[in-house]
């Protein structure tokens, strides 16, 4: 069993602010890294998988970089939106790639 | 093409009964994991179906089974239901290639309310 931690739990932030949320994970026998935004009453949605040490990905306002020296990521949210209020999950996958082990989320409220 | 799909997605039981829940993945996977949430949990892996075999278990009693079909639909069962299975049950899907990492798409969910 992996332990995957995200950081903070929480988060509100006002319209416009920039923010970001870490996510660490064990850096021994990693394989992928994933992010998803679960919006209230919908089905958690995929962001970035990252495997290689330094990736960074973008996807309009949010990015993601990863360290899988110290067994971390961070995902950046640039002049947050209210759209952008949701639960932010991470997942390290390790050993084999198919079993995926999920952080507690982070969840950000954005105040217009 | 059409997402993960949940049936049903809302179930009230009480305790000491069963219920299954279904699973159909998106046309193509064939790999099935199911995942309970409850409040302040993150996402608890249950297991994992890939071509019809049991994959990967968490750590769940024997009480939770499950099951997958020839066309990648999946189920799963609890049997004698106890109040600390009342949660969001989620299932995702995703190729299962076997080549590069592969991303879980999941579905809506099923509440299980266990009264």
């Amino acid at each position: 069993i992996l332990n995957v931690e995200q950081s903070p739990q929480s988060l509100h932030v006002q319209e416009g602010d920039s923010t970001n949320f870490t996510c660490s994970f064990p850096s021994s026998n990693f394989y992928a890294l994933h992010w998803y935004r679960w919006e209230t009453a919908k089905s958690p949605e995929a962001l970035f998988v990252m495997t290689l040490n330094g990736d960074e990905k973008k996807k309009g306002r949010i990015s993601a970089t990863l360290n899988t020296k110290e067994g971390y990521s961070y995902l950046y949210i640039k002049g947050s939106q209210p759209e952008d209020s949701a639960t932010y999950l991470c997942a390290s996958v390790g050993g084999t790639g198919n079993q995926f082990y999920f952080g507690t989320g982070t969840s950000l409220t954005v105040i217009p | 093409k059409a997402g993960v799909t949940q049936t049903p997605r809302y179930l009230i039981k009480t305790r000491g009964q069963q219920v299954t829940l279904s699973c159909s993945p998106i046309s193509g996977h064939r790999s099935v994991s199911w995942y309970q949430q409850t409040p302040g949990q993150g996402l608890q892996f249950l297991f994992e179906y890939f071509s019809e075999t049991q994959r990967n278990k968490g750590n769940f009693p024997g009480r939770f089974s499950g099951r997958q079909f020839s066309n990648s639909r999946s189920e799963m069962n609890v049997s004698t239901l106890e109040l600390g299975d009342s949660a969001l049950y989620l299932c995702a899907s995703s190729l299962a290639g076997g080549v590069g990492p592969d991303t879980q798409y999941f579905g809506p969910g099923t509440r299980l309310t266990v009264l």
